[in-house]
Parts: structure tokens; C-alpha cells; sequence
């Protein structure tokens, strides 16, 4: 068992860019994907990067993910910083056949 | 598009059973190779997997939750089922019904909240 493990929160300014880092307690995070997905208030989640580094549809380039094994992390980046880009963002990978979760980050665009 | 919508009672009552049903409409729940799943989310805490049935009807359970749930699917009607019994005021969520294919969950139902309390 692993956990996936974000910061609780991050902020940053209009046309900044911002990191969210997802660090993976044991294992490496090369060995199963991660996926990103952004989840607005009162809303259901969407998927905004899978397979560490692939835009779903119709989401804009300013969103990209990576993979570190020095770090054994994953993480999004956003560039060009929108007040609309403001939600909460988790990662998620896989366990053997379970799906893992982090516990999210809170993105304040202020 | 495939649309998935929960549907349930919004109050169970501590130590009852809580059941919701997940109906897939636009596409078919029986055809391709799909884990139908159920997530749940208590207020202001993240995402938690609760489990999955496979297309070909094996499922798989997060073990902290393993020995209470129980997930079917109904092909025929085209839905899909979450029991989880002897509730408590723990398993207050937001139920997600939501459907992967390969890594990511591309398709998810709007949210239903469950409230367990007598």
C-alpha cells in the first residue's frame, strides 16, 4: 500500500505559474500512471492530465503534468495563471488493482 | 456522451444498509471494457475510491471498506449498484458514480449526498 501525498494548498497571482507536487510514499512513481483531475465547488472532478503528461480533451496547454524518480513524484503545472483555474486538483494512481487517490490541493488565484 | 446519474435515499439511518444505483444512459454498460466505479467525498475532505465492477463482472474493493460493500451491475437495465452496510455517521458523503476504461475516469455523475443519521 502507498499513499499519494499533495499539499493541502497553494497560491499564487494571475499569469503566474504554479506546481502541485504528488509524492508517492512507497514504490516508484514510475510504475503505475498518475492522473490530475481539477474539481470546482459543487462540482464533479474532471480529468485534466492522464498518463502523467497527457491533456484530456479540450483542456488548454497552459496545463502540464511530469514525472520525477529522484523525487519519486509526479506533478501538474499550470502557466498563465486564470482566476477561473481556481478549484481543487488531485492525483490518482493505482495500487495493484486499486485506485489511490491524493488527498488534493486547494488552488487559490489571488 | 455517456451520462451517469445516482439516484438513492438521501438519509440512512446508523447501522442500516445504504444502497444507490448508478443508471448509465448514451452508451452501453455492458459493451467495451469499463470499471464502473463508485467514489465518495464527506464534506471538505478529498476523493476516496470506494470500488469497481469490471465489464466482465469482477470487482475490486478498497479494503478499508471491503467487508461492508458490495458493488452488482444490471446490464440489462443498465445500471450499476452500491450496498454498504452498518453505516455510521463516518460514511456521511458525497457518492460519485464515475466510469474508467484504461487510467482515468472520463465520465462521472453528478453527486449524491447521503447523510446517515437517525
Amino acid at each position: 500500500n502507498f499513499v499519494l501525498t499533495q499539499p493541502h494548498s497553494v497560491s499564487e497571482s494571475p499569469g503566474k505559474t504554479v506546481t502541485i507536487s504528488c509524492t508517492r510514499s512507497s514504490g516508484s512513481i514510475v510504475s503505475t500512471y498518475v492522473q490530475w483531475y481539477q474539481q470546482r465547488p459543487g462540482s464533479s472532478p474532471t480529468t485534466v492530465i492522464y498518463e502523467y503528461n497527457q491533456r484530456a480533451s479540450g483542456v488548454p496547454d497552459r496545463f502540464s503534468g511530469s514525472f520525477d524518480s529522484s523525487s519519486n513524484s509526479a506533478s501538474l503545472t499550470i502557466s498563465g495563471l486564470k482566476t477561473d483555474d481556481e478549484a481543487d486538483y488531485y492525483c490518482q494512481s493505482f495500487d495493484r488493482s486499486n485506485v489511490v487517490f491524493g488527498g488534493g490541493t486547494k488552488l487559490t488565484v489571488l | 456522451q455517456v451520462q451517469l446519474q445516482e439516484s438513492g435515499p438521501g438519509l440512512v439511518k446508523p447501522s442500516q444498509t445504504l444502497s444507490l444505483t448508478c443508471t448509465v444512459s448514451g452508451g452501453s454498460i455492458n459493451s467495451g471494457d469499463y470499471y464502473w466505479t463508485w467514489i465518495r467525498q464527506a464534506a471538505g475532505k478529498g476523493l476516496e475510491w470506494v470500488g469497481h465492477i469490471y465489464s466482465s463482472g469482477s470487482t475490486n474493493l478498497n479494503p478499508s471498506l471491503k467487508s461492508r460493500v458490495t458493488i452488482s451491475v444490471d446490464t440489462s437495465k443498465k445500471w450499476f449498484s452500491l450496498k454498504l452496510t452498518s453505516v455510521t455517521a463516518a460514511d456521511t458523503a458525497v457518492y460519485f458514480c464515475a466510469r474508467r476504461r484504461w487510467f482515468d475516469f472520463d465520465s462521472w455523475g453528478q453527486g449524491t449526498l447521503v447523510t446517515v443519521s437517525s
